[in-house]
């Protein structure tokens, strides 16, 4: 069964911050994978997904992540965080292929941004 | 363009009653899932179904919990007899076809008195 783990409950930076919040997913075979973002009061949004090729993937908003097979891994990186980066992120998992079907989430990160 | 709509928001059940919530999915989507966030947990997949049919329900539990997506009219999660651990926000997405990105409603809370 694939699992996900995100490594922080909740990261506060203030504004002008490199962010990079961790996620590592268990699963013996080929991987899609996805970072969500939920803004405060809103639903969830697809931030940038990889399936193939590039393992590193850029994204809306400046966000970009990378795919490390070897350490089972998908950190989502910004270089320099504004406060309306303020939301929950979630990343996700789908078994490969290029079906998404089920989606395995992590438990989300919680990313307050301070002006 | 209306994206996904889920009804109602918030819902309240006494331990017993069942409980329905809808899923309309975006417009030429005939793709639906439905996931459910329990407190401080991330969100757990429980069903994808494509019109009139079921694909995976390896998510639901085995008892209580149905759901369906008829040719015509929004995807329905039902729940019957409901118990305290049945409160949670269920999530709905949906796909123009199974390779396309899933686009969330904005959830229902269902709270069990």
């Amino acid at each position: 069964a694939q699992s996900v783990s995100q490594h922080n409950h909740h990261v506060i930076l203030s504004e002008a911050a490199s962010l990079e919040l961790g996620c590592n997913y268990s699963y013996g075979g080929t991987v899609n994978l996805f970072w969500y973002v939920q803004y405060p009061g809103q639903h969830l949004q697809l931030l940038l997904k990889y399936f193939s090729g590039d393992p590193l993937v850029k994204g809306i908003k400046g966000f970009e992540a990378e795919f490390i097979k070897s350490k089972f891994s998908f950190n989502l990186r910004k270089p320099s965080v504004q406060w309306s980066d303020t939301a929950e992120y979630f990343c996700a998992v789908s078994a490969g292929g290029t079906s998404y079907g089920k989606l395995t989430f992590g438990q989300g990160t919680i990313l307050t941004v301070h002006p | 363009n209306a994206g996904v709509m889920q009804n109602p928001r918030h819902l309240v059940r006494r331990r017993g009653q069942e409980a329905r919530l809808r899923c309309s999915p975006m417009k030429g989507h005939s793709h639906v899932y439905w996931y459910r966030q329990l407190p401080e947990e991330g969100l757990k997949f429980m069903v994808y179904l494509q019109k009139e049919n079921i694909i995976d329900e390896s998510g639901m539990p085995k008892e209580r919990f149905s759901a369906e997506f008829p040719k015509e009219g929004p995807s329905i999660l039902r729940i019957q007899q409901v118990v305290r651990g049945d409160s949670a926000a269920y999530f709905c997405a949906s796909s123009r076809e199974g390779d396309q990105p899933q686009h969330f409603g904005d959830g229902t809370r269902l709270s069990i008195l």
